[in-house]
């Protein structure tokens, strides 16, 4: 069974600080991934995914995340944090290898900045 | 490009009572989906469509909930009757194909926000 852990429930950062976002995966199958971030009241945005190519994936607004298989690992990263970076983060991961498109979610990690 | 639409956006009723989502898809989107979001968690799949037919409704409570995708386009999402652990947001999404092998971006709606009394 696939599954996703989001390490922080909340993250605090200072503007102008690195973000470091935390997701461990779990896939039986070769894992497509995903970052999404929600804004209050507002919909799902895809940051960025990964589907087997470069392990090394660039998104949306500076965001990037490494694959690591060996670490299991999904980290997303931003060098310098903006205030309207402050949102919730979701690292979802979908089964390539199955018959769907099917998305499992982690339970969210909420980002604050700080002025 | 439109976005996936859903209405309405809040929705608040009481326990026992029946209520009913609507989404419209991206267009040319094959693949539709309805999740739902409670408070602090992620979302949950709770029914897939290919076109106007069933992919996925395995998480789908199907005494209570039921959804329909006629013409392949639109489609209504139905609780009936609510329960107050049905409190959430029911969210929407589409993408163009979802097949073996193919990982496709999913594109959601805004949500609806229902809250049972």
């Amino acid at each position: 069974a696939q599954s996703v852990t989001q390490l922080d429930s909340h993250v605090s950062v200072s503007e102008g600080t690195p973000v470091l976002l935390r997701c461990n995966y779990s896939s039986s199958y070769s894992p497509s991934l995903f970052w999404y971030v929600q804004h209050p009241n507002k919909g799902l945005q895809l940051l960025l995914k990964y589907t087997s190519a470069a392990t090394l994936v660039k998104g949306i607004n500076g965001f990037e995340a490494e694959f690591k298989k060996s670490e299991t690992s999904f980290h997303l990263t931003k060098p310098s944090a903006h205030m309207s970076d402050a949102a919730e983060y979701f690292c979802v991961v979908s089964d390539r290898g199955g018959a769907t498109n099917k998305l499992i979610f982690g339970t969210g990690t909420l980002l604050a900045v700080q002025p | 490009e439109a976005g996936v639409a859903q209405s309405p956006r809040y929705k608040i009723i009481e326990k026992r009572q029946s209520v009913a989502f609507w989404c419209n898809p991206i267009s040319g989107h094959a693949t539709l989906y309805w999740y739902q979001q409670i408070l602090g968690q992620g979302p949950k799949l709770l029914i897939q469509f290919q076109n106007n037919g069933v992919v996925d409704d395995s998480q789908l409570p199907k005494d209570r909930f039921s959804a329909e995708r006629l013409k392949g386009v639109d489609s209504t999402l139905k609780i009936q009757p609510a329960k107050l652990e049905d409190s959430a947001v029911y969210l929407c999404a589409s993408s163009l194909v979802a097949a073996r092998g193919i990982t496709d971006t999913q594109y959601f709606g805004p949500g609806t926000r229902l809250t049972v009394l």
